[in-house]
This record gives structure tokens, C-alpha cells and sequence, in this order.
């Protein structure tokens, strides 16, 4: 069965520091995708990255930068100097190919960054 | 590009009683899928349709159904409410029902019950 967990429930940094969320998942599928999302207090949803499983190449957009290992089952997510509007919940997924046509995401129990001045 | 709406925002019902949330999916996307998210967790998949047909569904009772229409809006239907169900209720819309396409999320319609 497919299982997100984020170890880190909260994390606290001054504007400007870099920040890694972690992401470990489980599947015995060997075509899945993983997710980013972020979640700020007004509650939506927003979609940051999508990755498949035979994409390792690590991702940079602006900020953010994603490390994907399949060695260690991690896809973690880096901020670097990170800004008071990052303040949000930030939710890893899974997607996995054997749950059939539905494209169901499993979520982890996401981790709340809070970036202070 | 309008992006997925809900309503209502809020929402206060009793226990017993039985309630209908609301969605529209974003503009070109034909699947709609179900989230509820209690405080503090991760939003847990309810079900799923694509092209008004329940094409997946999460580990919820018979009592949490759903519909989707020609325009690919969709309704939740939740009876016999219970204290328990008292949530974040998220709505995504994709291009297509099958893994790997990107979900996109409205701003969800919490609902009290007391």
C-alpha cells in the first residue's frame, strides 16, 4: 500500500534562510508520480511540481529546488532564502499507476513552515 | 481561465442531517475528484469522476456519494451526517482521470457539525 510520510510537523526560520522539507514514500509500483502542494492559510491547494518515477533529475525553479532519489524513496523540497509569504503547509503526494484509472493522490500530514522577519 | 470554484464556503449542519457541496471544474478539465481534510491532516481522497461516471473511490461509507454533470461540475453528498465529518472538503479538477495528471484545487468548503 502507498504511504507519504513528512517527519517534520512544523519547522521555524528567519526570512532569508534556507529551508528543506523532507519526503519519504512507499509504493511497490514502479510508475508512480509525487507532488508538491502548497497550502496557505486561506486553505486551497496549489499545485508547485509533479514528478515520475524515472525522472531523477533534480528540478529548480526561482526559490524552490526538488531532490528526488529513488535510493532512499525521498523527494525533498529546498527553499533557499526563503520569504515571509512562504509561511504556509506544504503537502508531499503519491500517485501510483495499479490504483487503476483513478488518479487518486495520497497525501502526507504535511509539514507548516513558518518564516519570520 | 476561470480555476475551480466551490460553495458554500461555510457551512453549519446538525448531526443526522444530510448536505450538498458544490464544484466547478476548471475550464477544459473532464475529472473532478473529492478530498476531505480534517485539521491538522492531510486531505484523504474520497472519490473520483470522470465523464460523469464514479471511476475510483477512497475508504468511505456508501453515505458519501457524489455526481457529475454534462459541464463536468460536481456535487457531494454526504447523509446521516456524523460529528466526524466535520472538515475541509477539497475539490480538484484535472485534464484526465488516469495518474500523473496535475491536480488543481479550489479553496474548499468547511463544514461544522454539531
Amino acid at each position: 500500500a502507498q504511504k507519504v510520510t513528512q517527519a517534520q510537523t512544523e519547522i521555524s526560520v528567519v526570512e532569508k534562510e534556507d529551508v528543506t522539507l523532507d519526503c519519504v514514500y512507499e509504493t511497490r509500483d514502479t510508475t508512480y508520480y509525487l507532488f508538491w502542494y502548497k497550502q496557505p492559510p486561506s486553505g486551497e491547494l496549489v499545485f508547485l511540481i509533479r514528478r515520475n518515477s524515472f525522472d531523477e533529475q533534480n528540478e529548480i525553479s526561482g526559490r524552490y529546488s526538488w531532490n528526488f532519489q529513488k535510493s532512499t524513496s525521498s523527494f525533498n523540497f529546498t527553499i533557499t532564502a526563503s520569504q515571509v509569504v512562504d509561511s504556509a503547509v506544504y503537502f508531499c503526494a503519491l500517485s501510483e499507476l495499479s490504483t487503476g484509472t483513478a488518479s487518486k493522490l495520497t497525501f502526507g500530514t504535511g509539514t507548516r513552515l513558518q518564516v519570520t522577519l | 481561465e476561470t480555476g475551480v470554484t466551490q460553495s458554500p464556503t461555510h457551512l453549519i449542519k446538525t448531526r443526522g442531517q444530510q448536505v450538498t457541496l458544490r464544484c466547478s471544474s476548471q475550464s477544459g478539465h473532464n475529472t473532478v475528484s473529492w478530498y476531505q481534510q480534517a485539521l491538522g491532516q492531510g486531505p484523504q481522497f474520497i472519490f473520483q469522476y470522470y465523464r460523469e461516471e464514479e471511476n475510483g473511490r477512497g475508504n468511505f461509507p456508501p453515505r458519501f456519494s457524489g455526481l457529475q454533470f454534462p459541464n463536468y461540475s460536481s456535487e457531494l453528498n454526504v447523509n446521516a451526517l456524523e460529528l466526524d465529518d466535520s472538515a475541509l472538503y477539497l475539490c480538484a479538477s484535472s485534464l484526465g482521470q488516469t495518474p500523473g495528471y496535475e491536480q488543481y484545487f479550489g479553496p474548499g468548503t468547511r463544514l461544522t457539525v454539531t
